[in-house]
């Protein structure tokens, strides 16, 4: 569900290093869930999605793993680069429904 | 491909005065469009979305209304403006059939009431 009144939490890494960045979702009736990026001053842009029939998706340096059993995702990004520095949203849509729903979002800072 | 506009880019209004912003969606048709607000470091809360012209479902009570006079373009509007209403506001799309399932946003607007 909604996570909209939480300050956000924050994750550095150093460059080069992979990155873990986790989202709890609320509703086991989710069906499809993505990931998105935030840059400053920007609109979310999209990175990764994922169906709730499948358990892992890779992408570019980029993987998602979903754990429905505990109502867990994650993203993985590899070889954490000073240009991946941004807010990390997960969004989650019901299966009935045109609603998505985002977390609170986590805030990646790539240390040089 | 699809293109999403959102104007203006930033906008400073003073308390009491009405508000408009639009949204503009290019490159497909029957589009569902969404309006959210984000405050200051935080999360993404969802306003308001239509699934066709005239048809707008609202997910949070408030001041703010929405409008879908054209397939492809949604509106948010308000009479009179409070200060929790600054924002940055976001606009976004999906295909109503679901061919499209990604939510894709706008470049958003940023909204300061004094």
């Amino acid at each position: 569900g909604e996570s909209v009144g939480l300050h956000l939490p924050t994750l550095s890494v150093q460059e080069g290093d992979n990155s873990i960045i986790n989202c709890a979702y609320s509703n086991s009736a989710s069906d499809y869930f993505i990931w998105y990026k935030q840059e400053s001053g920007k609109g979310p842009q999209f990175i990764i999605d994922i169906r709730s029939n499948m358990d892992k998706r890779q992408g570019q340096r980029v993987t998602v793993l979903l754990n429905k059993t505990v109502k867990h995702l994650s993203l993985q990004i590899a070889a954490t680069q000073p240009g991946d520095s941004a807010v990390y949203f997960c969004a989650e849509r019901l299966y009935t429904g045109n609603q998505f729903y985002f977390g609170t979002g986590t805030s990646l800072t790539v240390i040089p | 491909s699809q293109t999403i506009h959102q104007w203006p880019a930033t906008l400073v209004q003073p308390v009491g005065s009405p508000l408009s912003l639009e949204c503009t969606v290019e490159g497909t048709s029957n589009p569902n469009l969404y309006w959210y607000r984000q405050a200051a470091g935080r999360g993404l809360q969802l306003l308001f979305y239509s699934v066709g012209i005239g048809q707008i479902s609202s997910e949070v009570p408030q001041n703010l209304s929405a409008s879908r006079p054209q397939d492809r373009q949604f509106i948010l509007s308000s009479k009179k403006l409070l200060l929790s209403d600054s924002g940055f506001y976001l606009c976004a799309w999906n295909a109503r059939d679901r061919s499209i399932e990604t939510q894709y946003f706008g470049p958003g607007t940023r909204l300061l009431v004094l």
